[in-house]
């Protein structure tokens, strides 16, 4: 599986905008880039997964380069409950059910939204 | 629906006690997995399962074996506990798809 790289943490305040940028430079022609998000005390919580361009949903928007080596996670106007470590993961779905394959977590990013 | 249930929340072994972490999901999932995770350390794959019957290793195998005789239920089993197994323990599920459904953890203590 490619290997991730994440800053370690990062500041926000409620209302803005933040931008967590995962760098895999290995990334395979299968796979697809997965953001995690874990609060304390509890097991970590999909948030949104991509291959390429820019994905959205309710909760944040994917963007990723035509290289595919990037993503980054944006979350619109954090507030406090945002307020958790957020785990970027790179692999192949279907080797990982099918062959069982490893879903590796990095380290994460921790991010504290202050008020 | 209750997703993916884990028990006990919290444990406190002595060395060389055993224990069983248990593990149940009711969203007929046939991928399942346990997770130990350490301070500065993520989340690290210890055995996991493609199917009723089949276990395999993950990245950090040792001194964990499973057992995988239903869909529904993957247990932990620690055969001798020791003070490097101290960890958060988490019991994921999937099906095959996007995304992995976590437990809410098991917290273990060996002193």
């Amino acid at each position: 599986l490619a290997k991730t790289t994440q800053p370690i943490s990062m500041d926000s305040y409620e209302g803005q905008e933040v931008n967590i940028t995962c760098s895999h430079n290995n990334i395979a022609t299968n796979d697809y880039i997965t953001w995690y998000q874990q609060f304390p005390s509890q097991g970590p919580r999909f948030i949104i997964q991509g291959y390429k361009t820019k994905v959205t949903n309710e909760v944040a928007s994917l963007f990723i380069p035509a290289d595919r080596k990037s993503s980054t996670l944006s979350l619109p106007r954090v507030s406090l409950s945002d307020t958790a470590v957020y785990y970027c993961l790179v692999g192949d779905p279907i080797m990982i059910y099918n062959q069982g394959g490893k879903l590796i977590f990095g380290q994460g990013t921790e991010l504290s939204v202050k008020p | 629906n209750a997703g993916v249930t884990q028990t006990p929340k919290f444990q406190v072994l002595k060395t060389g006690q055993s224990m069983t972490l248990q593990c149940a999901q009711d969203m007929n999932h046939e991928y399942m997995s346990w997770y130990r995770q350490d301070p500065g350390m993520g989340l690290r794959l210890i055995h996991y399962s493609v199917g009723a019957g089949i276990t395999d290793q993950g990245e950090v195998p040792n001194g964990y074996n499973v057992s995988r005789s239903t869909t529904e239920d993957f247990p932990l089993r620690l055969l001798s506990a020791a003070p490097s197994q101290t960890s958060v323990y988490f019991c994921a599920t999937t099906d095959g798809k996007e995304t992995q459904y976590f437990g809410p953890g098991t917290r273990l203590l060996v002193l």
